[in-house]
């Protein structure tokens, strides 16, 4: 299989503060990456697509200039949960699109994020 | 819209039984369904997958079949271990989209 890092693994943050994960395709090149947030005990949501080199398309509901998502390379994603708050406090997952007919996705390991 | 539905939402069964796990999708044009598991604290981690001109496929104590008339797949593991506990979440793509539909997730213990 493929390997996409995700990192920071755990993030403590205070309320008010930002803060940024990244999610890197090691051995393949992702020219589309998801973004996740995970509660206990339920499935994933699909916060938003990012496309290498272009505005990333955000799920409903989900606000964009409070996860700002930054696609600058075909093996590398970022997405930063400004101005957090308890309420953001979550699992964050992403996951990399390899390119061509498979098609096939593969996840980080997740970001747990504690906002304090 | 689209969607998948994903049972039991939780399963437990006894070291070395087999552990089956169901999903089903309502859109017909989807044709590549992955099957991830998940453990605590980590990301998901694709297992095994299946796309729609196959029936069934095996890797080792996994398979996965498909009924593409009844928009049906399963998940089989085969003489369980405890290492297999963890949730297992079904996905469906549908063609001409990258865009992945997940079910709700199974929780699988495997009792020692």
């Amino acid at each position: 299989g493929a390997v996409v890092s995700q990192h920071p693994s755990w993030v403590i943050c205070k309320s008010g503060t930002s803060v940024k994960i990244e999610c890197r395709s090691l051995d393949f090149q992702a020219t589309t990456m998801f973004w996740y947030r995970q509660f206990p005990k339920q499935s994933l949501m699909l916060m938003a697509t990012s496309n290498e080199g272009s505005k990333a398309t955000y799920e409903q509901g989900v606000e964009k200039d409070k996860f700002l998502i930054n696609h600058a390379s075909l093996t590398l994603s970022t997405l930063t949960v400004t101005s957090a708050h308890p309420e953001d406090s979550s699992f964050y997952i992403c996951s990399g699109l390899k390119a061509g007919n498979t098609g096939e996705l593969f996840f980080g390991e997740g970001s747990r994020l504690t906002v304090l | 819209g689209e969607n998948v539905e994903q049972h039991p939402s939780t399963l437990s069964v006894q070291e070395g039984d087999s552990a089956v796990i169901k999903c089903t999708y309502s859109d017909s044009a989807s044709n590549y369904f992955p099957w991830y598991k998940q453990e605590l604290g980590k990301g998901p981690q694709l297992i095994i997958d299946i796309r729609s001109n196959v029936g069934e496929k095996k890797d080792q104590r996994i398979a996965v079949t498909l009924n593409k008339t009844a928009k049906h797949f399963s998940l089989h593991i085969t003489e369980t271990q405890p290492e297999d506990s963890a949730v297992y979440f079904c996905a469906a793509r549908t063609s001409g989209t990258y865009k992945y539909i997940f079910g709700t997730g199974t929780r699988l213990k495997v009792l020692a």
